[in-house]
């Protein structure tokens, strides 16, 4: 069965400090999708970053770096030099391929609610 | 913007009442997803259609059904309501063929509360 687990329930940070949000995926299949979504207050869910499970590398854009290790089903997400606009809950996601090419359902995580205090 | 829209942004509805949805997707996107969020929960998937046929379901009772149309977009409908149902509703669009395209973008959602 699919399961994404994300065990910070809340962080606080200050800002300027780097904070790792973690995940922790369960499924079977050996072809499945990684997501990071940001949900602020407003509630539309904005897409962060997509991983294929056939692609392990690491990825950093701007402040914002993913580290992706099958070994562990793990897919950390860290952002460097926070600020207060990185206020949120963060979502991980999973996904495996649905009918034809088409994306499957997502499996989400619980989320993370990220608090960066000036 | 990801140019997926979702009307309206606020509802509310008594018990046993019914409720229509609607989704307007990605120009170009052919599949449109629905979830349900409840408070301090990640979304939840309630179905997915893709050319205008239903492509999966999650765990949710058949009074929970949709529509695509020929242009894409999409109604979840809710009958009888509960004051379970008392979310906030989330439809995404994505498409395949293209690696973007396999990512499901959001709209803003809608925020239903059930009296």
């Amino acid at each position: 069965a699919q399961k994404v687990t994300q065990a910070q329930t809340e962080i606080s940070v200050v800002e300027k400090e780097d904070v790792t949000l973690d995940c922790v995926y369960e499924t079977r299949d050996t072809t499945y999708y990684l997501f990071w979504y940001k949900q602020p207050p407003s509630g539309e869910l904005v897409f962060l970053i997509r991983r294929n499970s056939f692609d392990e590398q690491n990825e950093i854009s701007g402040r914002y770096s993913w580290n992706f290790q099958k070994s562990t089903s793990s897919f950390n997400f860290t952002i460097t030099a926070s600020q207060v606009v990185d206020s949120a809950v963060y979502f991980c996601a999973l996904s495996e391929a649905g009918r034809g090419s088409t994306l499957g359902r997502l499996y989400f995580g619980r989320g993370t609610q990220l608090t960066v205090w000036p | 913007e990801t140019g997926v829209t979702q009307s309206p942004t606020h509802l509310i509805k008594t018990r046993g009442q019914q409720v229509t949805l609607r989704c307007s997707s990605q120009s170009g996107h052919n599949t449109v997803s629905w979830y349900q969020q409840a408070l301090g929960q990640g979304p939840q998937f309630i179905f997915q259609y893709y050319r205008e046929e239903e492509n999966g379901r999650g765990n949710f009772p058949p009074r929970f059904s949709g529509l695509q149309f020929p242009n894409y977009s999409s109604e979840l409908n809710v009958n009888a309501l509960e004051l379970d149902d008392s979310a906030l509703y989330l439809c995404a669009s994505s498409s395949p063929g293209s690696r973007l395209g396999e990512t499901q973008y959001f709209g803003p959602g809608t925020r239903l509360l059930v009296l």
